[in-house]
């Protein structure tokens, strides 16, 4: 049972250039979470789903985009990856209570 | 947007004492959550509390939502090594959930 799967685990990018995380979970849930964490710091939502086919912003969207196609994945993109957005990015997925939580994913924009 | 403040920021005790960590917020929450993450790994999911005033143990680990659904803590009784981590307290309210800037647990053998 893989549970929450992200790709990739490790990404350097140069700035101005674009990317996309890939979540996928086989948990059959309906919600679906990009968090974004920074050392010393709780994770912080960027965008979150509540369904296939639905996306919402959560309280850092800025300079992300998401997109639900299918319930089982979560696709986190940057357009333009700036020095900022240097983080561990993290996706979780729930049934609707606790979030099961992939192993995250370490970006760093130079 | 919703807050959470999670306190304290750090702890340090000797394995065997008892810990406690709460959660408070200006905002009112359907579920609370309490997590645990090591290093370089995800947050795991330790306890669940889904009603105002419930409590609930897993283990060694208590936990209660509070009566005016804006607040929660977390015990941890008889703390031992693997107990090291930093504790994270969520709410849930319509889908969204907001975390906590997390207590890190230092347990001294």
């Amino acid at each position: 049972n893989a549970g929450v799967t992200q790709t990739p685990k490790f990404r350097v990018l140069k700035t101005g250039q674009s990317m996309t995380l890939l979540c996928a979970q086989d948990m059959n849930h309906e919600y679906m979470y990009w968090y974004r964490q920074d050392p010393g710091m709780g994770l912080r939502l960027i965008h979150y789903s509540v369904g296939e086919g639905t996306t919402a912003k959560g309280e850092v969207p800025d300079g992300y985009n998401v997109s639900r196609l299918k319930k089982q994945n979560f696709l986190l993109g940057l357009e333009s990856a700036a020095p900022s957005q240097t983080s561990v990015y993290f996706c979780a997925s729930s049934g609707g209570g606790g979030a099961f939580f992939g192993q995250g994913t370490r970006l760093t924009v130079v | 947007g919703q807050q959470l403040n999670q306190s304290p920021q750090s702890m340090f005790i000797q394995e065997g004492e008892d810990v406690s960590m709460n959660c408070t917020s200006s905002s009112i929450f359907n579920t609370w959550l309490w997590y645990k993450q090591d290093p370089g790994e995800g947050p795991v999911l330790l306890i669940a509390l889904y009603k105002a005033g419930e409590l609930t143990s897993n283990g060694r680990l208590t936990a209660q939502f509070g009566i005016t659904r804006k607040d929660s803590f977390l015990n941890i009784s008889a703390s031992i090594p693997s107990d090291v981590g930093i504790y994270f307290c969520a709410g849930t309210y319509a889908g969204k959930s907001t975390f906590g800037d997390g207590t890190t647990l230092t347990v001294k053998p």
